[in-house]
Protein backbone atom coordinates (compact mmCIF):
# COMPACT_ATOMS: atom_id res chain seq x y z
CA UNK A 1 0.00 0.00 0.00
CA UNK A 2 1.24 3.44 -0.36
CA UNK A 3 1.58 5.97 2.26
CA UNK A 4 4.17 7.58 4.26
CA UNK A 5 6.50 6.11 7.04
CA UNK A 6 8.18 8.76 9.59
CA UNK A 7 10.78 7.11 11.92
CA UNK A 8 11.50 6.70 14.38
CA UNK A 9 8.07 7.42 16.05
CA UNK A 10 9.73 8.33 19.68
CA UNK A 11 13.05 9.82 20.22
CA UNK A 12 14.51 11.64 23.25
CA UNK A 13 17.78 13.97 22.40
CA UNK A 14 19.72 16.00 25.24
CA UNK A 15 19.95 19.74 24.54
CA UNK A 16 22.54 20.97 22.37
CA UNK A 17 22.42 17.60 20.14
CA UNK A 18 21.08 17.81 15.96
CA UNK A 19 18.87 15.21 15.59
CA UNK A 20 17.05 14.14 12.19
CA UNK A 21 13.46 12.72 11.50
CA UNK A 22 13.17 10.72 8.62
CA UNK A 23 10.25 10.72 6.09
CA UNK A 24 9.93 8.59 2.97
CA UNK A 25 6.92 8.67 0.96
CA UNK A 26 5.92 5.94 -2.23
CA UNK A 27 2.81 7.81 -3.31
CA UNK A 28 4.98 9.07 -6.44
CA UNK A 29 3.98 12.91 -4.61
CA UNK A 30 6.11 15.49 -6.00
CA UNK A 31 5.34 18.02 -2.79
CA UNK A 32 6.53 17.42 0.69
CA UNK A 33 5.95 18.79 3.84
CA UNK A 34 7.31 19.00 7.54
CA UNK A 35 4.61 20.02 10.39
CA UNK A 36 5.14 20.98 14.14
CA UNK A 37 2.33 20.27 16.32
CA UNK A 38 2.19 21.62 20.03
CA UNK A 39 -0.97 21.05 22.42
CA UNK A 40 -3.47 23.89 21.49
CA UNK A 41 -1.77 24.86 18.26
CA UNK A 42 -2.38 23.52 15.44
CA UNK A 43 -0.08 22.44 12.43
CA UNK A 44 2.32 24.40 11.76
CA UNK A 45 4.56 24.72 8.39
CA UNK A 46 8.30 24.42 8.78
CA UNK A 47 9.42 23.88 5.39
CA UNK A 48 8.31 22.03 2.13
CA UNK A 49 9.36 21.10 -0.73
CA UNK A 50 7.65 21.27 -4.37
CA UNK A 51 10.40 19.38 -6.49
CA UNK A 52 13.55 18.17 -5.97
CA UNK A 53 16.74 19.94 -4.84
CA UNK A 54 14.77 22.35 -4.02
CA UNK A 55 12.72 23.52 -0.82
CA UNK A 56 11.51 26.95 1.24
CA UNK A 57 10.67 27.96 4.62
CA UNK A 58 7.54 27.94 6.09
CA UNK A 59 6.35 29.99 8.90
CA UNK A 60 8.53 28.61 11.86
CA UNK A 61 12.04 27.31 10.27
CA UNK A 62 14.46 28.61 12.79
CA UNK A 63 16.41 26.11 14.14
CA UNK A 64 15.51 23.51 11.38
CA UNK A 65 17.00 21.94 8.53
CA UNK A 66 15.35 19.67 5.83
CA UNK A 67 17.24 18.26 2.37
CA UNK A 68 15.59 16.76 -0.93
CA UNK A 69 18.06 14.54 -2.86
CA UNK A 70 15.25 12.01 -3.87
CA UNK A 71 11.73 12.28 -4.98
CA UNK A 72 10.69 9.91 -2.03
CA UNK A 73 13.04 11.68 0.66
CA UNK A 74 12.76 14.34 3.15
CA UNK A 75 14.41 14.70 5.53
CA UNK A 76 14.35 16.90 8.97
CA UNK A 77 17.39 17.88 11.04
CA UNK A 78 16.06 19.51 14.13
CA UNK A 79 19.64 21.10 15.22
CA UNK A 80 20.47 22.77 18.48
CA UNK A 81 19.64 26.08 17.53
CA UNK A 82 16.06 25.17 17.51
CA UNK A 83 15.17 26.62 21.30
CA UNK A 84 12.16 24.54 21.95
CA UNK A 85 12.31 21.41 20.19
CA UNK A 86 10.12 18.97 22.11
CA UNK A 87 6.84 18.50 19.92
CA UNK A 88 4.99 15.89 17.88
CA UNK A 89 6.44 16.45 13.98
CA UNK A 90 4.43 15.36 10.98
CA UNK A 91 4.84 15.08 7.26
CA UNK A 92 3.13 15.02 4.45
CA UNK A 93 2.92 15.00 0.72
CA UNK A 94 0.72 16.10 -2.26
CA UNK A 95 0.48 16.26 -6.10
CA UNK A 96 1.50 19.51 -7.06
CA UNK A 97 -1.51 19.86 -9.83
CA UNK A 98 -4.74 20.34 -8.65
CA UNK A 99 -6.05 20.95 -4.92
CA UNK A 100 -3.43 20.56 -2.21
CA UNK A 101 -4.77 17.40 -0.55
CA UNK A 102 -1.74 16.60 2.05
CA UNK A 103 -1.53 13.03 2.87
CA UNK A 104 0.13 12.52 6.47
CA UNK A 105 2.26 10.30 7.94
CA UNK A 106 1.90 8.78 11.47
CA UNK A 107 4.18 11.56 13.08
CA UNK A 108 7.48 11.81 14.89
CA UNK A 109 7.68 12.50 18.56
CA UNK A 110 11.03 14.14 19.97
CA UNK A 111 11.22 14.64 23.45
CA UNK A 112 14.84 16.93 24.76
CA UNK A 113 15.94 15.94 28.09
CA UNK B 1 0.62 32.79 9.80
CA UNK B 2 -2.67 33.04 9.28
CA UNK B 3 -5.09 30.30 10.66
CA UNK B 4 -8.92 29.90 10.37
CA UNK B 5 -11.48 30.24 13.05
CA UNK B 6 -12.36 26.65 13.83
CA UNK B 7 -15.14 26.63 16.50
CA UNK B 8 -16.31 24.77 18.94
CA UNK B 9 -12.76 24.40 20.35
CA UNK B 10 -14.34 21.11 22.14
CA UNK B 11 -16.97 18.94 22.71
CA UNK B 12 -18.16 16.58 25.12
CA UNK B 13 -21.33 14.71 23.65
CA UNK B 14 -23.46 11.06 24.42
CA UNK B 15 -22.91 8.81 22.05
CA UNK B 16 -26.05 8.72 19.57
CA UNK B 17 -25.84 12.53 19.31
CA UNK B 18 -25.01 14.12 16.17
CA UNK B 19 -21.73 16.89 16.25
CA UNK B 20 -21.71 19.96 14.33
CA UNK B 21 -18.17 22.48 13.97
CA UNK B 22 -17.42 24.65 11.45
CA UNK B 23 -14.60 27.12 10.48
CA UNK B 24 -14.65 30.93 9.08
CA UNK B 25 -12.01 32.39 7.03
CA UNK B 26 -11.83 36.49 6.63
CA UNK B 27 -10.69 35.75 2.59
CA UNK B 28 -12.27 33.12 0.20
CA UNK B 29 -11.11 29.66 -0.35
CA UNK B 30 -10.64 27.55 -3.60
CA UNK B 31 -10.36 24.17 -1.20
CA UNK B 32 -11.73 23.31 2.06
CA UNK B 33 -10.62 19.87 3.86
CA UNK B 34 -11.80 18.54 7.11
CA UNK B 35 -9.05 15.99 8.54
CA UNK B 36 -9.55 13.64 12.06
CA UNK B 37 -6.48 12.82 14.09
CA UNK B 38 -6.35 10.40 16.60
CA UNK B 39 -3.71 10.33 19.63
CA UNK B 40 -0.49 9.76 18.68
CA UNK B 41 -0.87 9.53 14.73
CA UNK B 42 -1.20 11.99 11.91
CA UNK B 43 -4.49 13.66 10.71
CA UNK B 44 -6.54 11.72 8.04
CA UNK B 45 -8.55 13.09 5.17
CA UNK B 46 -12.04 12.69 5.81
CA UNK B 47 -13.83 15.11 3.06
CA UNK B 48 -12.39 17.86 0.53
CA UNK B 49 -14.50 19.95 -1.18
CA UNK B 50 -13.85 22.26 -4.01
CA UNK B 51 -16.35 24.78 -5.01
CA UNK B 52 -19.21 26.73 -3.19
CA UNK B 53 -22.00 25.31 -2.31
CA UNK B 54 -20.70 21.93 -2.74
CA UNK B 55 -22.48 19.35 0.16
CA UNK B 56 -20.41 15.70 0.42
CA UNK B 57 -21.06 12.93 2.58
CA UNK B 58 -18.87 10.22 3.99
CA UNK B 59 -20.70 7.95 5.87
CA UNK B 60 -21.97 9.68 9.20
CA UNK B 61 -20.34 12.34 8.22
CA UNK B 62 -21.23 15.85 6.06
CA UNK B 63 -19.27 18.30 5.13
CA UNK B 64 -20.12 21.60 3.19
CA UNK B 65 -18.26 24.46 1.51
CA UNK B 66 -20.03 27.86 2.11
CA UNK B 67 -20.94 29.66 -0.43
CA UNK B 68 -19.65 32.55 0.29
CA UNK B 69 -16.36 30.88 0.17
CA UNK B 70 -15.20 32.00 3.36
CA UNK B 71 -16.47 28.80 5.45
CA UNK B 72 -17.12 25.49 5.81
CA UNK B 73 -18.72 23.12 7.91
CA UNK B 74 -18.45 19.10 9.59
CA UNK B 75 -21.38 17.60 10.50
CA UNK B 76 -21.46 14.10 12.64
CA UNK B 77 -24.81 12.51 12.62
CA UNK B 78 -25.05 9.72 15.32
CA UNK B 79 -21.87 9.58 16.78
CA UNK B 80 -20.34 6.83 18.30
CA UNK B 81 -17.42 6.17 20.59
CA UNK B 82 -14.45 5.39 17.61
CA UNK B 83 -15.47 9.39 16.62
CA UNK B 84 -13.09 10.94 19.22
CA UNK B 85 -10.36 12.75 18.35
CA UNK B 86 -9.82 16.24 16.91
CA UNK B 87 -10.98 17.54 13.81
CA UNK B 88 -9.07 20.18 11.74
CA UNK B 89 -10.30 22.09 8.68
CA UNK B 90 -7.82 23.54 6.50
CA UNK B 91 -8.03 26.24 3.10
CA UNK B 92 -6.33 26.60 0.24
CA UNK B 93 -6.65 30.06 -0.76
CA UNK B 94 -5.51 29.41 -4.47
CA UNK B 95 -2.67 28.27 -6.88
CA UNK B 96 1.18 28.99 -7.05
CA UNK B 97 2.32 30.18 -3.50
CA UNK B 98 -1.48 30.20 -2.56
CA UNK B 99 -1.47 26.44 -2.69
CA UNK B 100 -0.67 26.57 0.88
CA UNK B 101 -3.13 25.03 3.63
CA UNK B 102 -4.15 27.62 6.43
CA UNK B 103 -5.53 25.24 9.05
CA UNK B 104 -7.74 25.62 12.07
CA UNK B 105 -6.62 25.16 15.68
CA UNK B 106 -9.04 21.94 15.84
CA UNK B 107 -12.18 20.79 17.67
CA UNK B 108 -11.29 18.43 19.74
CA UNK B 109 -14.46 15.52 20.14
CA UNK B 110 -15.42 13.54 23.20
CA UNK B 111 -18.02 10.80 23.08
CA UNK B 112 -19.10 9.00 26.52
CA UNK B 113 -20.43 5.86 25.58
Amino acid sequence: DGGITQSPKYLFRKEGQNVTLSCEQNLNHDAMYWYRQDPGQGLRLIYYSQIVNDFQKGDIAEGYSVSREKKESFPLTVTSAQKNPTAFYLCASSQISGANVLTFGAGSRLTVL
Amino acid sequence: GQQLNQSPQSMFIQEGEDVSMNCTSSSIFNTWLWYKQEPGEGPVLLIALYKAGELTSNGRLTAQFGITRKDSFLNISASIPSDVGIYFCAGQPGAGNNRKLIWGLGTSLAVNP
